[in-house]
């Protein structure tokens, strides 16, 4: 079964950096590419970045484009987001998701999240 | 950027009662949409992909239908575990963009 486990959270200071990971299994990791999607307390789902199988193409919002970078290690079956320069905006619960992969329909499977909490 | 306009923000229902959610794409999306619940404390679950597709295990009072820039997510008769809050997700371009959510809470 597809499972998906997010580590790296925690307590920040603003101005730091933080780098998150997500633990695949279950599926052919090489052939799928994979989201970002964070929550903050309280507040909607949004979209943070993805990343195409090969890790060639990236795409992020707006919001965090020149801080945040998204990569993976087909080889570890984990990706990862490293967080630069963060905010106390930045916190917030951050998911990971599957993306197109095997003929599916993206954000078909999701971590259990994990909290970044910038503060000082 | 694809705006979705997710209504209403809130709606207060009976158990065995109808609803219908609503998303509104600012652009045509075809038909790359799904539907997602969330309870709180846990992650989002899919219920529809493909913006009427049901998605494996979801009961079948879960229904989703439109295409292009208008979509419904319908629960044809509300069960206690169906309060939540519910989002659309438009995946036809990046960046991919959420509606604001429904939370849907017991009369």
């Amino acid at each position: 079964q597809v499972q998906l486990v997010e580590s790296g959270g925690g307590v920040v200071q603003p101005g730091r950096s933080l780098r998150l990971s997500c633990a695949a299994s279950g599926f052919t990791f090489s052939s799928y590419a994979m989201h970002w999607v964070r929550q903050a307390p309280g507040k909607g789902l949004e979209w943070v970045a993805v990343i195409s199988h090969d890790g060639r193409n990236k795409y992020y919002a707006d919001s965090v484009r020149g801080r945040f970078t998204v990569s993976r290690d087909n080889s570890e079956n984990t990706l990862y987001l490293q967080m630069n320069s963060l905010r106390a905006e930045d916190t917030a619960v951050f998911y990971c998701a599957r993306g197109y992969g095997s003929g599916n329909s993206p954000l078909d499977y999701w971590g259990q999240g994990t909290l970044v909490t910038v503060s000082s | 950027d694809i705006q979705m306009t997710q209504s209403p923000s809130s709606l207060s229902a009976s158990v065995g009662d109808r609803v219908t959610i609503t998303c509104r794409a600012s652009q045509g999306i075809r038909n790359d949409l799904g539907w997602y619940q969330q309870k709180p404390g846990k992650a989002p679950k899919r219920l529809i992909y493909a913006a009427s597709s049901l998605q494996s295990g979801v009961p079948s009072r879960f229904s989703g239908s439109g295409s292009g820039t208008e979509f419904t997510l319908t629960i044809s008769s509300l069960q206690p575990e169906d309060f939540a809050t519910y989002y659309c997700l438009q995946h036809k371009s990046y960046p991919f963009t959420f509606g604001q959510g429904t939370k849907l809470e017991i009369k």
